[in-house]
């Protein structure tokens, strides 16, 4: 059974860089075809995905917040690190991550299956 | 960036109707197309892949078709469960998500 957690502050000011970590369980990240994706939902708003790091350590951005994002993993730890820099009220969010199989090194994206249950993380001073 | 435009926004129907939902891309990708369904409070739940794969352990009464540019999912006899927010995902140039479809009790 694949299982995702989401962890990490839940309150960050304006222009500081947040950080959040997906820890996860049932599959390796170095299997070939994995990956672990992050999506965020505003409250109320639809879903709008960020990034996709694969099991060969490649990664892929969404093109409007690449330059704000980093993403990593450290497969002895079962984890996935997500960075974004500047954040902003607009950036508050629940983040996700979710699970992906069957990618493909020249594909950008791919469905997601399992999600972790979520973290809000709300930007204010 | 390719823009999912759902239709429509919210959608009233009773147990045991059959419901539509269509999903339309700005630019064609191909059969790339994902379906996803959200309670209040939880995380989203991965429907159909591909277009028309059914995911494992989803009820067959969920079905989804489409191809190019535009696309539906289809609950041919709608049970209390499925009242939710069901969204779209294209995933043949990055990803987007439409802006969900709310299905409503009547």
């Amino acid at each position: 059974q694949i299982t995702l957690e989401e962890s990490g502050p839940t309150l960050v000011k304006p222009t500081q860089t947040l950080t959040l970590t997906c820890t996860f369980s049932g599959f390796s990240l170095s299997t070939s075809q994995m990956g672990v994706g992050w999506i965020r939902q505003p409250p109320g708003k639809a879903l709008e995905w960020l990034a996709l790091i694969y099991w060969d350590d490649d990664k892929r951005y969404s093109p409007s917040l690449r330059n704000r994002l980093t993403v990593s993993k450290d497969t002895s730890k079962n984890q996935v690190v997500l960075t974004m820099t500047n954040m902003d009220p607009a950036d508050t969010a629940t983040y996700y991550c979710a699970h992906t199989a069957g990618l493909s090194m020249t594909w950008d994206a791919n469905w997601f299956a399992p999600w972790g249950q979520g973290t809000l993380v709300t930007v204010s001073s | 960036d390719i823009q999912m435009t759902q239709s429509p926004s919210t959608l009233s129907a009773s147990v045991g109707d059959r419901v539509i939902i269509t999903c339309r891309a700005s630019q064609s990708i191909s059969n790339w197309l994902a379906w996803y369904q959200q309670k209040p409070g939880k995380a989203p739940k991965l429907l159909i892949y591909k277009a028309s794969s059914l995911q494992s352990g989803v009820p067959s009464r969920f079905s989804g078709s489409g191809s190019e540019t535009e696309f539906t999912l289809t609950i041919s006899s709608l049970q209390p469960d499925d009242f939710a927010t069901y969204y779209c995902q294209q995933y043949n140039t990055y990803s987007t998500f439409g802006g969900g479809t709310k299905v409503e009790i009547k």
